[in-house]
């Protein structure tokens, strides 16, 4: 089975505060992506690793950046932590090439008080 | 603009009858179509998917539809368990580009 793991479960960060969110699969996929969930908006991405050091931007890439140094991980952050950056942080792989579906991690809930 | 919808944010629908669950996409160069399936606090667990080539997939209760001229999918979950009730999330890629774009999801509430 694909296990894909983010490193918290909930986080609580004050406004301004450079946020790292972790994410690991051990799947050996090509692609990797951030997504966030807030209510009526849906899953909305952020940011898509196709390979090792490469990025593409998605939707709403402003006030995010990402790092994928290896293979099997890929790090979101937030330069400078503000309030509407509260959401549900989800975190997805996939193999790559034709047809393919991507696997999610459990979620980060992220709270910028 | 929205390239993924799902126009209807919630459905009630009796246990033991059958969910329709809706999505309209816009962008033609979509050539796979997917659903996932989501609980509260939970990542987002893959249901089924369908490509552009068919215009029906089948497992088990849930069964994927796709009309390509409309540019419309659906979800027909039969017969509809507790267990289904979640919110269901239409999503869509196109071959030349991995990238997944959702929907915005319908809340599916299975009524005893």
């Amino acid at each position: 089975d694909v296990k894909v793991t983010q490193s918290s479960r909930y986080l609580v960060k004050r406004t301004g505060e450079k946020v790292f969110l972790e994410c690991v699969q051990d799947m050996d996929h090509e692609n990797m992506f951030w997504y966030r969930q807030d209510p009526g908006l849906g899953l909305r991405l952020i940011y898509f690793s196709y390979d090792v050091k490469m990025k593409e931007k998605g939707d709403i890439p402003e006030g995010y950046s990402v790092s994928r140094e290896k293979k099997e991980r890929f790090s979101l952050i937030l330069e400078s932590a503000s309030t509407n950056q509260t959401s549900m942080y989800l975190c997805a792989s996939s193999r790559g090439g034709v047809y393919t579906e991507a696997f999610f991690g459990q979620g980060t809930r992220l709270t910028v008080v | 603009d929205q390239q993924v919808k799902q126009n209807s944010p919630s459905l009630s629908v009796q246990e033991g009858r059958i969910s329709i669950l809706n999505c309209d996409y816009t962008n033609s160069m979509f050539d796979y179509f997917l659903w996932y399936k989501k609980y509260p606090a939970e990542g987002p667990t893959f249901l089924i998917s369908i490509s552009s080539i068919k215009d029906k997939n089948e497992d088990g209760r849930f069964t994927v539809f796709l009309n390509k001229s409309a540019k419309h999918l659906s979800l027909h979950i039969v017969p509809s368990q507790p267990g289904d009730s979640a919110v269901y999330f239409c999503a869509a890629s196109m071959n030349r580009d991995d990238k997944i774009i959702f929907g915005k999801g319908t809340r599916l509430h299975i009524l005893p």
